[in-house]
């Protein structure tokens, strides 16, 4: 398994601007995943981050909106960019290999509140 | 499309209830189910998981699920359920969809457990 954290762990922001939310894991992977979960919905995945290459963006989901960054294999970072009371969700980062088999860990979240 | 759907939005139990937890699944490839759960205030965490073999699994905390391939489901149960079983539950799949491997939520389970 792997200790995820995340930062900030909550946060309330003023539309237009943007807010980056760290993610740091305990030791080195391969693949990290950022996530969505919009009030009493699923979570839905935004994309994938492989460090040393772009991240892997869903469909519906841009690197305008969302830039990511993944400088190294312990962290990554999610911006969300441009906010409107629509982006209010909690955010989850999580760890893990892709491929058959491969379950994902995940961090406590962020939970973004846009007025 | 691929989907997840748990039929269960709300449960509420007394103490020593039997639990079922439906799941049922839209993909004709080859899948790995998931039950993860989320307790009050903290992360997403892994209860079990069916990759192959015996389609009877079991988890922590005295949970098991069974994985009925010809019903595409995944019901997740445990016969007597606690106060501390408290929490979300998320039925989740990892199939293959284009080059990648997605991992697909459901839309979550909140189980209250009354003393």
């Amino acid at each position: 398994s792997a200790v995820i954290s995340q930062k900030p762990s909550r946060d309330i922001c003023q539309r237009g601007t943007s807010l980056t939310i760290q993610c740091q894991v305990d030791s080195q992977v391969t693949m990290m995943f950022w996530y969505r979960q919009q009030p009493g919905q699923s979570l839905t995945l935004i994309a994938t981050a492989n460090q040393g290459s772009e991240a892997t963006y869903e469909s519906g989901f841009v690197i305008d909106k969302f830039p990511i960054s993944r400088p190294n294999l312990t962290f990554s970072t999610l911006t969300v960019s441009n906010m409107s009371p629509e982006d209010s969700s909690i955010y989850l980062c999580s760890v893990g290999g892709l491929g058959i088999g491969n379950e994902q860990f995940f961090g406590p979240g962020t939970r973004l509140t846009v007025l | 499309a691929q989907s997840v759907s748990q039929h269960n939005h709300h449960v509420i139990l007394s103490e020593a209830a039997s639990l079922e937890l439906g799941c049922n699944y839209s993909y004709g490839g080859t899948v790995n189910l998931f039950w993860y759960v989320q307790y009050p205030g903290q992360h997403l965490q892994l209860l079990l998981k069916y990759f192959s073999g015996d389609p009877l699994v079991k988890g922590i905390k005295g949970f098991e699920a069974e994985f009925i391939k010809s019903k595409f489901s995944f019901n997740l149960r445990k016969p007597s359920v606690q106060w501390s079983d408290t929490a979300e539950y998320f039925c989740a799949v990892n199939a293959r969809m284009d080059s990648s491997y997605k991992l697909i939520f459901g839309s979550g389970t909140r189980l209250l457990v009354r003393p």
